[in-house]
């Protein structure tokens, strides 16, 4: 069953406004990540908030976590032209074996 | 900062031809895992790997995929016979219990 979705699927801002994402899962989790693809490139992990952390801050990022909606959302402060890119939940799951089950993603374009 | 290395950065290979591709995951972690994503397409789980065997492993995954931990480097993912549809990214991951590190990335380009 599909885990991480991501809303919305495009955001497009100005520079330095904020952008914030969300991501709604389905099941039980043990951690979520958020990561950042530039077109074509690979996946850069950029924080990873764990099912019993309701907060996490790293830099220009904070993520939050609701386990009772199963949801999470990602703000972006400030946001930079350099900020565009594809942003993606993954959701952990420990059933038997480790997986992280991305979503869509959300498609952030930052206007300089 | 450790991270985690896949070669080579892009492979052409011919439709029924085997390709191999190459990761050195992150030196103290103990998970594994392949996942592919077609262009314009979200990122697949393909498999994941623990204590030299499979944990496990998605619909996409079937027998003309294989993994191996040939030494204590390196992580492979071996298609036999590859097809059209196999063309995409791959990406390797290594994980402990501090989130999963993706690679760049293989492109495979099956022709």
């Amino acid at each position: 069953s599909q885990q991480g979705e991501e809303d919305p699927q495009a955001l497009s801002i100005q520079e330095g406004e904020n952008a914030t994402m969300n991501c709604s899962y389905k099941t039980s989790i043990n951690n979520l990540q958020w990561y950042r693809q530039n077109s074509g490139r690979g996946l850069v992990h950029l924080i990873l908030i764990r099912s019993n952390e309701r907060e996490k801050h790293s830099g220009r990022l904070r993520v939050t976590l609701d386990t009772s909606k199963k949801s999470s959302s990602l703000l972006i402060t400030a946001s930079r032209a350099a900020d565009t890119a594809s942003y993606f939940c993954a959701t952990d799951t420990n059933t038997g074996g480790f997986k992280t089950i991305f979503g869509a993603g959300t498609r952030l374009f930052v206007k300089a | 900062e450790p991270e985690v290395t896949q070669t080579p950065s892009h492979q052409v290979t011919q439709m029924g031809q085997e390709v191999i591709l190459r990761c050195v995951p992150i030196s103290n972690h103990l998970y594994f895992y392949w996942y592919r994503q077609i262009l314009g397409q979200k990122v697949e789980f393909l498999v994941s790997f623990y204590n030299n065997e499979i944990s496990e492993k998605s619909e996409i995954f079937d027998d003309q995929f294989s993994v191996e931990r040939p030494d204590g480097s390196n992580f492979t993912l071996k298609i036999r016979s590859t097809k059209l549809e196999d063309s995409a990214m791959y990406f390797c991951a290594s994980s402990d219990w501090g989130g999963a590190f993706f690679g760049q990335g293989t492109r495979l380009t099956v022709v």
